[in-house]
């Protein structure tokens, strides 16, 4: 079965600290991992996925197989950045159905 | 592109009511999906359909919820009866086809039921 655990429901730092959200996950076969972010107001939208290994918005995330954990970091957080993010897991290729954690929401503190 | 178009926005019924709610997803977009989430907890997969056939309906509790998207464009969720236990954002979703990977996901504003 596959589970995606998101252990903060509430993170607060202060602006231009280092934030990261941390995502843990549990799958059997080679997972596609996402995070989605939702700003207040605003629909949900995708911020990255890994196979792009690419930096959104200063944000980036790396997929460690060992410890299966997709976490999310940017090294100085803005308040900009206020938001619930989702971390999400596509299993079966071709399925492209997504399973989410329970969300963090991150406050930055001016 | 014009996004995913989600009516209505909220709606409130009495328990053992009937309540439906519409989706338009983005243009071209030939997969379809309709999430609930309920407060506290992240979007869940209710039913995922693929033009006009459905793809995945495991979590979908189907004693009491339906769905079709008939012409393989818009698509209707349905609740008959509701529970109180339905109160929740029902997110609808779209992405284009892809032959391996997962595509994005564009998801529309969502629709808020309460139950009473």
């Amino acid at each position: 079965a596959q589970r995606v655990t998101q252990p903060e429901k509430l993170l607060s730092v202060f602006k231009g600290a280092p934030v990261e959200l941390k995502c843990n996950y549990s799958y059997s076969g080679s997972p596609e991992l996402f995070w989605y972010v939702q700003y207040s107001r605003q629909r949900l939208q995708l911020l990255l996925r890994h196979i792009s290994r690419e930096s959104i918005k200063g944000f980036t995330a790396d997929l460690n197989k060992g410890e299966t954990s997709f976490h999310l970091k940017k090294p100085f957080a803005q308040e900009e950045d206020s938001a619930m993010y989702y971390c999400a897991l596509s299993g079966r290729t071709g399925a492209n159905n997504l399973f989410f954690g329970t969300g963090t929401r991150l406050t930055v503190i001016p | 592109e014009a996004g995913v178009a989600q009516s209505p926005r909220y709606k409130i019924i009495e328990k053992r009511q009937s309540v439906a709610f519409w989706c338009n997803p983005i243009s071209g977009h030939a997969t379809l999906y309709w999430y609930q989430q309920i407060l506290g907890q992240g979007p869940k997969l209710l039913i995922q359909f693929q033009n006009n056939g459905v793809v995945d309906d495991s979590q979908l509790p189907k004693d009491r919820f339906s769905a079709e998207r008939l012409k393989g464009v818009d698509s209707t969720l349905k609740i008959q009866p509701a529970k109180l236990e339905d109160s929740a954002v029902y997110l609808c979703a779209s992405s284009p086809i892809r032959r391996q990977g997962a595509y994005e996901q564009y998801f529309g504003p969502g629709t808020r039921l309460t139950v009473t």
